[in-house]
């Protein structure tokens, strides 16, 4: 059975300052990994995912993951955050079947302080 | 840009009644989710359907849920006799192929059962 266990239900960062929402996952075999966020009143939009190509994975926003199987973590960063970056943010695995079914993490808040 | 959508956004019930959420995925999408998000917990998985049928369904599809795919455009989930514990925002997603691993995702239908 796959997990996901996202650290930090609020982070609170300063507009400028980095941002580090961080991501473990457990998985018998090498899974996908995704970054979704949601902004208030709306569905989850893809950032970014991870599908076993470069382990450094860029996304929408200047949001970027590494992949790092031997800490089977996958951290989401962004060098400088903007006030539009406050939003919800998930992470989550699936397998390599072709059902793709998505399990979530617990989600991170993330404010955005001026 | 295409976009999954999702209607009612919002559906009050009665325990003991039916509801119907309906989702209309993406045009030559072929894979079709359905997730629940409980008030303050994880995004869950519900049910998968490929092809006409259901290829993957949680613990919690279990047989007041159901779901169709009426008319080649339409994706529904019905909840034949709902209790309060169904209270959640309900999200569906569709997904390209088997070679496309992204899952887009609709605003959801938040469902309160009174």
């Amino acid at each position: 059975a796959q997990s996901v266990t996202q650290l930090g239900s609020h982070v609170s960062v300063s507009e400028g300052a980095l941002v580090l929402l961080r991501c473990n996952y457990s998985s018998s075999v090498p899974p996908y990994l995704f970054w979704y966020v949601q902004y208030p009143n709306q569905g989850l939009q893809l950032l970014l995912k991870y599908t076993s190509a470069a382990t450094l994975v860029k996304g929408i926003n200047g949001f970027e993951a590494e992949f790092k199987k031997s800490e089977t973590s996958f951290h989401l960063t962004k060098p400088s955050a903007h006030m539009s970056d406050a939003a919800e943010y998930f992470c989550a695995v699936s397998d390599r079947n072709a059902g793709n079914m998505l399990t979530f993490g617990g989600g991170t808040r993330l404010m955005v302080k001026p | 840009e295409p976009e999954v959508t999702q209607t009612p956004s919002h559906q009050v019930t009665q325990m003991g009644q039916e509801v119907i959420l309906r989702c209309v995925p993406i045009s030559n999408h072929l894979y079709f989710y359905w997730y629940r998000q409980i008030l303050g917990q994880k995004v869950e998985f519900l049910v998968s359907f490929y092809n006409n049928e259901i290829s993957e369904k949680s613990e919690i599809f279990d047989d007041q849920f159901s779901v169709e795919r009426p008319d080649g455009s339409n994706f529904t989930l019905k909840i034949r006799s709902t209790k309060l514990e169904d209270s959640a925002m309900y999200f569906c997603a569709s997904r390209p192929g088997a070679r496309n691993n992204e899952q887009f995702f609709g605003p959801g239908t938040r469902l309160t059962v009174l």
